[in-house]
């Protein structure tokens, strides 16, 4: 039982360039989500899903859009990177009537 | 929407000495307060969650009191550890709705 786990685990993109930050999960669970961690700043919620098929924003989505195919698996993706979505990307996933998130060990973004 | 406030953002103790944390949240709906603790260059992991229903709840050295009223919750940790050294966040919500954390409080446990 892996829990939730993140691919991959640092990157380097250039500005414009394109990637797809991959996050799993084997618990079963009905929800998940995407953030950002930025120093000073806490965890700010980007994107969520409480469903296969199901997306939704939080509050900082622009410049991300997300999918959610399988129910075990939440893809975030960066159309066109810029330097100001250089952060810690950290998903987590919760059962349905639980509230509580268990997260991944975090991606490492840096944009140049 | 919720807003949850955490003070203080620094917290400097001597070991053994005790540690609280507190947060306030905004909307009255919310009935569910985890806090997390992050090690650095970790994930957040779940220390300690608070419901409503109750006004304290005890772990061994670590415990989390609400009072819903005045729409605060703390979290407390006794005869502190270096280990306990991390960065703490709470956070609250309503039913299985999206949590909303605070900004987080550096913990310093020095020996």
């Amino acid at each position: 039982n892996a829990g939730v786990t993140q691919t991959p685990k640092f990157r380097v993109l250039k500005t414009g360039q394109s990637m797809t930050l991959l996050c799993a999960q084997d618990m079963n669970h009905e929800y998940m989500y995407w953030y950002r961690q930025d120093p000073g700043m806490g965890l700010r919620l980007i994107h969520y899903s409480v469903g296969e098929g199901t997306t939704a924003k939080g509050e900082v989505p622009d410049g991300y859009n997300v999918s959610r195919l399988k129910k075990q698996n939440f893809l975030l993706g960066l159309e066109s990177a810029a330097p100001s979505q250089t952060s810690v990307y950290f998903c987590a996933s919760s059962g349905a009537g639980t509230g509580t998130q268990y997260f991944g060990p975090g991606t490492r973004l840096l944009v140049l | 929407g919720e807003n949850v406030e955490q003070h203080p953002s620094t917290l400097s103790v001597q070991e053994g000495d005790s540690a609280v944390i507190k947060c306030t949240y905004s909307d009255s709906a919310s009935n569910y307060f985890p806090w997390y603790k992050q090690e650095l260059g970790k994930r957040p992991q779940l220390i300690i969650d608070i419901r409503s229903n109750v006004g304290e709840k005890k772990d061994q050295r670590i415990a989390v009191t609400l009072n819903k009223t005045a729409k605060h919750f703390s979290l407390h940790i006794t005869e502190t550890q270096p280990e306990d050294s991390a960065v703490y966040f709470c956070a609250a919500s309503k039913g299985t709705d999206k949590l909303i954390f605070g900004t987080g409080t550096r913990l310093q446990v020095f020996p």
